[in-house]
């Protein structure tokens, strides 16, 4: 399957501090994704990337920001991460037949 | 308003018991996708089918375009199919619009 991998897989961090979450494929897939996975509300789209530095925001973007300065990368940061940030975060690439692969997420905790 | 509805939300089978799920969509798509998701688990995905129907060992998906609607049945369900099953369809944006899932039980 496509070499997808996020890191950390899990993070508790403190209200105000910025988090970064990377994603990171090795098979030079153009689109990445970036989901939040929350009980009751199933998984949202937060930003994607269409290339290197074309990124666009999701249906729940407020709070995060993305870069993408190369193909294999995708970073998700939380600039001053929120007890509303607490959830699980999952990458996804989409595949050249249509098919996604995502990652195997990471837990954060915002305390 | 979810785009994309799911039924049911929780299932409870015995093992060995026939199951299904549905997926009902509101918009006209190019194809649908079901995800599996094991408890603390990633996702993976089972089928991406875009007309009539898919099989993959004991997992069948179906799709009715007109009828905007897709199910996905499990044949001899056994316990390791405990897990969270997830409908999407792409989205305009090339990102996926999911359901809120359905969560399986196979009890032994």
């Amino acid at each position: 399957d496509a070499g997808i991998t996020q890191s950390p897989r899990h993070k508790v961090t403190e209200t105000g501090t910025p988090v970064t979450l990377r994603c990171h494929q090795t098979e030079n897939h153009r689109y990445m994704y970036w989901y939040r996975q929350d009980p009751g509300h199933g998984l949202r789209l937060i930003h994607y990337s269409y290339g290197v530095k074309d990124t666009d925001k999701g249906e729940v973007s407020d709070g995060y920001s993305v870069s993408r300065s190369k193909t294999e990368d995708f970073l998700l940061t939380l600039e001053s991460a929120t007890s509303s940030q607490t959830s699980v975060y999952f990458c996804a690439i989409r595949r050249r037949g249509g098919g996604y692969t995502f990652g195997s997420g990471t837990r954060l905790t915002v305390v | 308003k979810n785009e994309v509805e799911q039924s049911p939300q929780n299932l409870t089978a015995q093992e060995g018991e026939f199951i299904t799920i549905n997926c009902s969509y509101s918009v006209g798509i190019s194809a649908l996708h079901w995800l599996q998701q094991h408890p603390g688990g990633g996702i993976v995905s089972l089928f991406m089918l875009s007309s009539g129907k898919k099989k993959h060992g004991r997992l069948i998906a179906t799709i009715n375009i007109q009828e905007k609607h897709s199910s996905l049945h499990i044949t001899a369900s056994h316990p390791r199919d405990s897990a969270v099953y997830i409908c999407a369809y792409g989205g305009s944006q090339g990102n996926l619009i999911f359901g809120k899932g359905t969560k399986l039980s196979v009890k032994p």
